[in-house]
């Protein structure tokens, strides 16, 4: 596609389960960010990837919340036993590697838990 | 600690009128990024700068490297522009990351 594609756009889950949410980025692009917005506020980091590898995970909250990139261009970020604050916006962005590049976000997946 | 603010945190205006958004950031960047996120929508990247004006339709981004300051100005603004506008820097020496403001809230009113 043209744009960078999330899917789904929106998932409900009940609390304590499993969530996977996917990034299509845009193709060529080496570099892979999430973010996630919580009500009211500006998006905040949880991780880049620079091709395969996860080059700054600094920004997942814990150890539940797990992403991958195994071929260097799809990415899904994994949220185990989910919990009631883990809900919000959650973002993708992609862009070309290098500094200056302009960068393209996804529409989000709006993840709410139950 | 190296942050983003934006001012107005909201914004009300009346249609036709003039509008600039203000981003100012405490250290040096590579790049900075305007997006506008519509109420339950996606972000929209309006623009990328690093240095100067840009200008698309009715918007206009400046950036000042030396003053670490950025405005977006909305001409003639209309009911369809409101929405969050956010300003997103990458830090010259942090990598590849983006760091958001906090986001400003436009309201256009017909």
């Amino acid at each position: 596609g043209a744009g960078v594609s999330q899917t789904p756009s929106n998932k409900v889950t009940e609390k304590g389960k499993y969530v996977e949410l996917r990034c299509d980025p845009i193709s060529g692009h080496t570099a892979l960010y999430w973010y996630r917005q919580s009500l009211g506020q500006g998006p905040e980091f949880l991780i880049y990837f620079q091709g395969t590898g996860a080059a700054d995970d600094s920004g997942l909250p814990n150890d539940r919340f797990f992403a991958v990139r195994p071929e260097g261009s799809v990415s899904t970020l994994k949220i185990q036993r989910t919990e009631r604050g883990d809900s919000a916006v959650y973002l993708c962005a992609s862009s070309p590697l290098g500094r200056g590049s302009e960068a393209f976000f996804g529409q989000g997946t709006r993840l709410t838990v139950v | 600690k190296n942050e983003v603010e934006q001012s107005p945190q909201n914004l009300t205006a009346q249609e036709g009128e003039f509008i600039t958004i203000n981003c100012s950031y405490s250290v040096g960047i590579s790049a900075l990024h305007w997006l506008q996120q519509h109420p339950g929508g996606g972000i929209v990247s309006l623009f990328m700068l690093s240095s100067g004006k840009k200008k698309h339709g009715r918007l206009i981004a400046t950036i000042n490297i030396q003053e670490k300051h950025s405005s977006l100005h909305i001409t003639a603004s209309h009911p369809r522009d409101s929405a969050v506008y956010i300003c997103a820097v990458r830090w010259e020496d942090y990598g590849q990351n983006f760091v958001f403001g906090p986001g400003t809230r436009l309201s256009v009113l017909p």
